[in-house]
Order: structure tokens, then C-alpha cells, then sequence
């Protein structure tokens, strides 16, 4: 089966400065990625997700990248604030049939202000 | 914004009791999931279930665990008899039918404390 690894494990970053969080997976039919973030005490809470189709995906200060050929997507958050404060999983699927999630280990995330 | 809800947040039980996790799903998801985390470790896949059967387990989801929808919204995660091992955050999760439609959304999880 699909196996997924996050690195690093935690990561911490100055306010304002950019983080980079890489994931590897290794089998070749997954084709959807998504990335949770969890608040400590809160559920995982989708932030982006990219398809295989595509290489990179930006939404306002979050950016994921895919090189398929690789096999490994990586997470960018520029201008860092506390709020990113959280641990974030990545995840990979066939984004067909029923869309099991191979999750990393997650990784923590800590802005200092 | 819909969300998916869980019952108990916290649930501590003897080894060998039977336990059942409920969970409410978002009203117009029709695919349901079941994951697992034990502390420190990876988010880990149970079981999915789409259209009253479960259509994928993984190697974790043996005899004792089973999942039921025992009616128009809640979705259940019944394990027969705990054991230690079985400690561990258990998350549901669920996503529309559409084709293109692949977000899960996940629930705030069940704690699980076997003594």
C-alpha cells in the first residue's frame, strides 16, 4: 500500500519567514494530495490539496508543488503568523474509487513571534 | 458550515469491554471513513463505507471492529472487545459523491482510553 513520509517532524520559523514542509510517497497511482492542519484539541481541517495533474497550486499565502516524477509534494507558507501555529499532515490517494487517505506522520509547525 | 460531529470527545473502558463510537456525518456526504491515530504516530485508514457496506478495510479492521449505519444519519464504529493496543484517537470522516468532489472532511475525534 501507499506509503507516505513527512519531513521534518517539527520546524520552527520567525514570524514573517517562510516554511517548507516535504512529503514522499511511493506509490505511483495516488493522484490527489491534500494537506491538513490541526490546532492542538481540534479536528484536521483541509487547507489545500493539489492534483496530479498539476504541478503547483497557490492559495493566497499557502503554495503546494508535485513532481510526480519525484513522487513528493511539498507544503509553502510565506509571511509566517503565530495563527500557523498548528501540525500539519500531509496525505496521499487515488482520487478515484473510495479516496483512502495515506497519511504522513505530520509535522509541528511553531512560529515565534 | 456543516460539520461532522463525534460522540463521546473522551471514552475510557476495561480491556475487553465493547465500545461504539458515534459519529454524524455531513447530511449530503455519502462516503464515510474511519481513521485512527495513536498517540505520537501517523494518522492510520480503518474503513470506508459507501452505500450501507464497507467498501475498503485495511489490515487494522479485523473481526473485532465493525461499522454500522444504523439509520438516516449516524455512522458507528462498534469494537467488541478493547485491548490495550486499541488506545488511540479515532477520527471520522466524510465527502460528498460527486465526481472531483475528493475533500474529507474530518470530525473532532473520540479519544480512547482501554485500562
Amino acid at each position: 500500500g501507499e506509503n507516505v513520509e513527512q519531513h521534518p517532524s517539527t520546524l520552527s520559523v520567525q514570524e514573517g519567514d517562510s516554511a517548507v514542509i516535504k512529503c514522499t510517497y511511493s506509490d505511483s497511482a495516488s493522484n490527489y494530495f491534500p494537506w491538513y492542519k490541526q490546532e492542538l484539541g481540534k479536528r484536521p481541517q483541509l487547507i489545500i490539496d493539489i492534483r496530479s495533474n498539476v504541478g503547483e497550486k497557490k492559495d493566497q499565502r499557502i503554495a503546494v508543488t508535485l513532481n510526480k516524477t519525484a513522487k513528493h509534494f511539498s507544503l509553502h507558507i510565506t509571511e509566517t503568523q503565530p495563527e500557523d501555529s498548528a501540525v500539519y499532515f500531509c496525505a496521499a490517494s487515488p482520487q478515484c474509487g473510495n479516496n483512502r487517505l495515506a497519511f504522513g506522520k505530520g509535522n509541528q509547525v511553531v512560529v515565534i513571534p | 458550515e456543516p460539520e461532522v460531529t463525534q460522540t463521546p470527545s473522551h471514552q475510557v473502558t476495561q480491556m475487553g469491554q465493547e465500545v461504539i463510537l458515534r459519529c454524524v456525518p455531513i447530511s449530503n456526504h455519502l462516503y464515510f471513513y474511519w481513521y485512527r491515530q495513536i498517540l505520537g504516530q501517523k494518522v492510520e485508514f480503518l474503513v470506508s463505507f459507501y452505500n450501507n457496506e464497507i467498501s475498503e478495510k485495511s489490515e487494522i479492521f479485523d473481526d473485532q471492529f465493525s461499522v454500522e449505519r444504523p439509520d438516516g444519519s449516524n455512522f458507528t464504529l462498534k469494537i467488541r472487545s478493547t485491548k490495550l493496543e486499541d488506545s488511540a484517537m479515532y477520527f471520522c470522516a466524510s465527502r460528498e459523491a460527486s465526481s472531483g468532489k475528493s475533500e474529507q472532511f474530518f470530525g473532532p475525534g473520540t479519544r480512547l482510553t482501554v485500562l
